[in-house]
């Protein structure tokens, strides 16, 4: 049973480019997180998807970035005209259920804007 | 916003049992609290989860006691292998309350010969 899938796992635009991550959640999960480390911090929360359904964007930068989660295919995290601040860690969570269900997180993109 | 607090780091030495106490003042009724470990450039790993009294896995304890404003990890044992960041994590999401998820800022535990 594969684990949580993410590709890139290292990722490198130039500033104005956009950055796509993708996030193939475990095989019967149905619940997404997106959540973003910068260097030598934290994780902090982005957003919660389900099937085609935004859950909870809050922690979510109001432009320039976008998640989706459709019906078929991974969840994508979309970041437009990338800046050197959004160079981090992004990683992805999914779970079976939404609340006390546990979270399995993937491996983490590394995106580096030059 | 349920807002957690950790130590930033802690040293031990092999064959200790190390504790790691979050703060979450703010924690609402529905939250539970989870913890993870992670190690340099992975994802975090799941390592228990409670939401009152004592939850016991094959890894570590969880105590919460009764009024849930904090929350201690137990790891019995530590080995060098246990040299990692550990995060409390805070919240539940409903259908109608739309509460974030709150990491705390992680407790690096440094694990000595």
């Amino acid at each position: 049973n594969a684990g949580v899938m993410q590709n890139p796992r290292h990722l490198v635009r130039r500033r104005g480019q956009e950055a796509r991550l993708r996030c193939s959640p475990m095989k019967g999960h149905s619940h997404v997180y997106w959540y973003r480390q910068l260097p030598e911090e934290g994780l902090k929360f982005m957003v919660y998807l389900q099937k085609e359904n935004i859950i909870d964007e809050s922690g979510m930068p109001k432009e320039r970035f976008s998640a989706e989660f459709p019906k078929e295919g991974p969840s994508i995290l979309r970041i437009q005209q990338v800046v050197r601040g959004d160079s981090a860690a992004y990683f992805c969570a999914s779970s079976r259920g939404q609340g006390t269900y546990e979270q399995y997180f993937g491996p983490g993109t590394r995106l580096t804007v030059t | 916003l349920a807002k957690t607090t950790q130590p930033i780091s802690m040293d031990s030495y092999e064959g200790q049992e190390v504790n790691i106490t979050c703060s979450h003042n703010n924690i609402a009724t529905n939250d539970y609290i989870t913890w993870y470990q992670q190690f340099p450039s992975q994802g975090p790993r799941f390592i228990i989860q409670g939401y009152k009294t004592k939850v016991t896995n094959e890894v570590a304890s969880l105590f919460i006691p009764a009024d849930r404003k904090s929350s201690t990890l137990s790891l019995p044992r530590v080995s060098l292998s246990d040299t990692a960041v550990y995060y409390c994590l805070v919240g539940d999401l409903m259908d109608t309350g739309r509460r974030a998820l709150t990491f705390g800022s992680g407790t690096r535990l440094q694990v000595q010969p």
